[in-house]
């Protein structure tokens, strides 16, 4: 079976820096996927993960521990249109699949 | 920008009446994936296409979904009939082979059932 594991909502400030974190465990891996999605509107792809360590791209990082089953979305200076959901997904042969998604609120 | 088209974006309707949902992939895309998400459940995969052929639709319900790619400029997603149950929102996916960065979703078809 699949179970994907991430917060509900969390709530950070403007210019902050948050950390969005995801449990895996899933029968077959190939890959960790983190997408964002503004209510309303489709995924948008951010960042994915192969093997372990650290991926950053600009203002997003993303860290996977397959030993763990264990992953995190790191976004630093938080701006207020970061506010959406955060999708983990874990992607095994063509296949995704997806955690309920972490609400992110950012205030000023 | 390329763009994967979904239509229609919004629909109502009765319970036991038929709903098609299409999908239009990227142009080249030879992947196709069919989501349904609700609050509950968050997204959940009914199906997926490669180069036209069906894959894996083992999330779809059987006895009244179904979905086809009659070419490949096409994708449909058809629930027959529908309960109030299937409400969510349908998102349709493309892309190439295993360039997973690639996909790209719609921007989903909202579907209520009364």
């Amino acid at each position: 079976g699949q179970n994907i594991d991430q917060p509900t909502e969390m709530t950070a400030t403007e210019g902050a820096i948050v950390q969005i974190n995801c449990t895996y465990q899933t029968s077959g891996f190939n890959g960790l996927f983190w997408y964002q999605q503004h209510a309303g509107e489709a995924p948008t792809f951010l960042s994915y993960n192969v093997l372990d360590g650290l991926e950053e791209k600009g203002r997003f990082s993303s860290f996977l521990s397959r030993s763990k089953g264990y992953s995190y979305l790191l976004l630093k200076e938080l701006q207020m249109k970061d506010s959406a959901s955060y999708l983990c997904a874990a992607y095994n042969f063509n296949k995704f699949y997806f955690g309920s998604g972490t609400k992110l609120n950012v205030k000023p | 920008d390329a763009r994967v088209t979904q239509t229609p974006r919004h629909k109502v309707t009765e319970m036991g009446q038929e709903v098609t949902m299409r999908c239009q992939p990227i142009l080249g895309h030879n992947t196709v994936f069919w989501y349904r998400q609700t609050m509950m459940q968050g997204l959940e995969l009914l199906a997926y296409f490669r180069n036209r052929a069906p894959l894996d639709d083992s999330g779809m319900p059987k006895d009244r979904f179904s979905a086809e790619m009659p070419d490949a400029t096409l994708a449909t997603l058809k629930i027959q009939p529908s309960e109030p149950r299937d409400s969510a929102v349908y998102f349709c996916a493309s892309g190439m082979d295993d360039r997973v960065d690639g996909y790209t979703f719609g921007s989903g078809t909202r579907l209520t059932v009364v």
